[in-house]
């Protein structure tokens, strides 16, 4: 049984082009959590979504960043026109129901290096 | 607001040494608390979970305590080996998050364990 898979894991990009990093959630989850790790910081949470649906997109910046969960697919965190401040480690989650006391399965990461 | 302190940043001992690792919270108002442990350039693999009734997880050579009222959990490791050498992560889910899956995480405590 697979985990959960990113990519790509290291993704490089110049300032002002998109950035899109793909989640997989483990087979048999339908919930998906973004989360970013900047440098010396903790990881912070940054949107759930379930398929097709976001739920909760407190943590995410205003402008330039979205999320989808499409019905077939995998979950796509995208950033546009990216800037140094969004090079980051980017983690994404997943869970069976998305009930309150289940566990979270985090994937490897996806290092976003900004030029 | 909710904040996850973890004690110490870093901690260095000889294999062989028991060895307790610090999380507190300021918000005693938590569904659980999760330990995680992350290897330097990948993703956390969860540890333990302890829910907000409960007082502690056992796992191998690991165990978690929970004092919810006082805002502390300790997550020990028995019998410490070079390959428990990594960063180890406290989050708590808090109450009213509902099934967000928001974990608000600790700094981490970077563990080096010497042969």
């Amino acid at each position: 049984n697979a985990g959960v898979m990113q990519n790509p894991r290291h993704l490089v990009r110049r300032r002002g082009q998109e950035a899109r990093l793909r989640c997989s959630p483990m087979k048999g989850h339908s919930h998906v959590y973004w989360y970013r790790q900047l440098p010396e910081e903790g990881l912070k949470f940054m949107v759930y979504l379930q398929k097709e649906n976001i739920i909760d997109e407190s943590g995410m910046p205003k402008e330039r960043f979205s999320a989808e969960f499409p019905k077939e697919g995998p979950s796509i965190l995208r950033i546009q026109q990216v800037v140094r401040g969004d090079s980051a480690a980017y983690f994404c989650a997943s869970s069976p129901r998305g009930a309150t006391n289940e566990k979270l399965f985090f994937g490897s990461g996806t290092q976003l290096s900004v030029l | 607001k909710q904040e996850v302190t973890q004690i110490p940043a870093a901690l260095s001992v000889p294999e062989g040494e028991n060895l307790v690792l610090n999380c507190s919270f300021t918000d005693s108002a938590i569904y659980n608390l999760q330990w995680f442990r992350q290897d330097p350039g990948k993703g956390l693999t969860s540890l333990l979970l302890i829910q907000s009734s409960q007082r502690e997880q056992t796992s191998g050579r690991l165990n978690a305590s929970l004092d919810k009222s006082s805002g502390r959990s300790t997550l020990y490791i028995a019998a410490s080996q070079p390959g428990d050498s990594a960063t180890y992560l406290c989050a708590v889910k808090k109450e009213g998050s509902g099934n967000t899956g928001k974990l608000i995480f600790g700094q981490g405590t970077t563990l080096q364990v010497k042969p």
